[in-house]
């Protein structure tokens, strides 16, 4: 059964504490994962698709990573407006791109 | 956004009563989804739509249809609205079946009394 796995559920920081965030993936045939972020009262704003074990792409204080089984959303000397829910989602096996699975996602926290 | 609106953004209704949501969308995709949002699970596909006329079932959609009858619109009826489905549904929208991204809307909070 596909299934995506976040943690943790919730963490917090204080600006400029660098720190990961992870999700675990078992999906017949990967064939992309995606990060979302998320404000609340807000939809899910995509923020990167990963397809090969290996890759890695940036923006600003994130990056994200690939292997196997899991990604990383890494983030550097995060700040305050870092500060939202990251989603993590892979295509369900057989279906489009949109046909997701998702994660229940981190809730991060940024303190100044 | 990308072309993405959704209306109502809010709606309070009782039970038992039919609700159509309806997802618009500006970007002629051809791909179009209804989630929902719930604590605890996450978002979850509803239906989803691969072109006009042209719909499917996701993983919970029980208690829900939908309709396509243009490219620019999808709709999402509750037949027969029940407290368990108050929720957050959120559209999306996706241009070709492989090698991109969905773009979600703002979504619409509803709320079953």
């Amino acid at each position: 059964e596909d299934q995506v796995t976040q943690s943790p559920e919730a963490l917090r920081l204080q600006e400029g504490e660098s720190s990961s965030l992870n999700c675990s993936y078992t999906v017949s045939g990967l064939r992309g994962l995606f990060w979302y972020r998320q404000d609340p009262g807000k939809g899910p704003e995509f923020l990167f698709t990963l397809y090969s074990a290996g890759e890695e792409k940036e923006k600003e204080r994130l990056k994200a990573t690939l292997t196997k089984k899991e990604s990383f959303l890494h983030i550097t000397a995060p700040k305050p407006e870092d500060s939202a829910t990251y989603l993590c989602a892979v295509p369900i096996h057989g279906g489009s791109q949109g046909n997701l699975i998702f994660g229940k996602g981190t809730k991060l926290s940024v303190k100044p | 956004d990308a072309g993405i609106t959704q209306s109502p953004r809010h709606k309070v209704t009782e039970t038992g009563t039919p609700v159509t949501l309806r997802c618009h969308q500006t970007e002629n995709h051809r791909y179009m989804y209804w989630y929902r949002q719930d604590p605890g699970h996450g978002l979850r596909l509803i239906h989803y739509s691969y072109g006009v006329k042209d719909t499917d079932k996701g993983e919970v959609s029980d208690g829900y249809s939908v309709s396509r009858s243009k490219t620019e619109d999808f709709l999402l009826t509750l037949e027969s609205a029940t407290s368990s489905q108050t929720s957050v549904y959120f559209c999306a929208t996706l241009d070709r079946a492989m090698n991109t991204e969905a773009f979600f809307g703002q979504g619409t909070r509803l709320t079953v009394v």
